[in-house]
């Protein structure tokens, strides 16, 4: 099965622990990104990684940082994290910038 | 990026066609029109794209105006399945940078009764 995966699908932790988000895709796409999907069901995008250039929202705190191994792979680690922080995190990608995107199916962060 | 406009809700029954527009004013002549839509504890799917006149595929149709402020996306004979948010979405096909990415707005809720 192609497609993209994420994992873990939910995660609770503490305010200042260190998360990390995991995200895969099979589709032999080239460009990867992470969007986050705030109470509202607003999403937003926070960072677009295509052929080792990252691109990042000017909006994102920078406790936020991806990280990618290839390019099927883009995680995101969050260093300290905070109550605001809790949302639904969405990796996407496509062949290139102009590309429709494939979305994994989310992970659900709570910070308590 | 233009900004679009869709309403905030539609209700329909199973095996109706659902229209949902979209209102795009600004739309730039480098602009394409993306379709996706959210269903619960997923993540968007792509459903379709134009840039003018009418698109089809296997899943839904796209109808898109003259002057191309206005479209409006087609579900044949929907299904509770089909119950979900649907996005509009314009966006550059010009441009290759960190401007072309796709912007979700709050998009339309579409329910679907039995």
């Amino acid at each position: 099965e192609t497609a993209v995966f994420q994992t873990p699908n939910y995660h609770v932790t503490q305010v200042g622990n260190e998360v990390s988000f995991n995200c895969k895709q099979t589709l032999g796409h080239d460009t990867m990104y992470w969007y986050k999907q705030d109470s509202k069901k607003l999403l937003k995008i926070m960072f677009s990684y295509n052929n080792k250039q990252l691109i990042v929202n000017e909006t994102v705190p920078r406790r936020f940082s991806p990280q990618s191994s290839d390019k099927a792979h883009l995680n995101l680690r969050i260093k300290s994290v905070e109550p605001e922080d809790s949302a639904v995190y969405l990796c996407a990608s496509s062949w290139d910038l102009n590309s429709d995107y494939t979305f994994g199916s989310g992970t659900r962060l709570l910070v308590i | 990026l233009a900004k679009t406009t869709q309403p905030p809700s539609m209700e329909a029954y199973e095996g109706q066609e659902v229209n949902v527009s979209c209102s795009h004013t600004n739309i730039a002549t480098s602009e394409y029109i993306y379709w996706y839509r959210q269903v619960p504890h997923q993540g968007p799917q792509f459903i379709i794209q134009g840039y003018k006149d009418y698109v089809v595929n296997e899943v839904a149709s796209l109808f898109i105006s003259a002057d191309r402020k206005l479209s409006t996306l087609s579900l044949p004979w929907v299904s509770l399945r089909d119950a979900a948010v649907y996005y509009c979405i314009v966006t550059d096909m010009a441009t290759n940078s960190a401007g072309n990415k796709l912007t979700f707005g709050i998009g339309t809720r579409v329910l679907v009764r039995p």
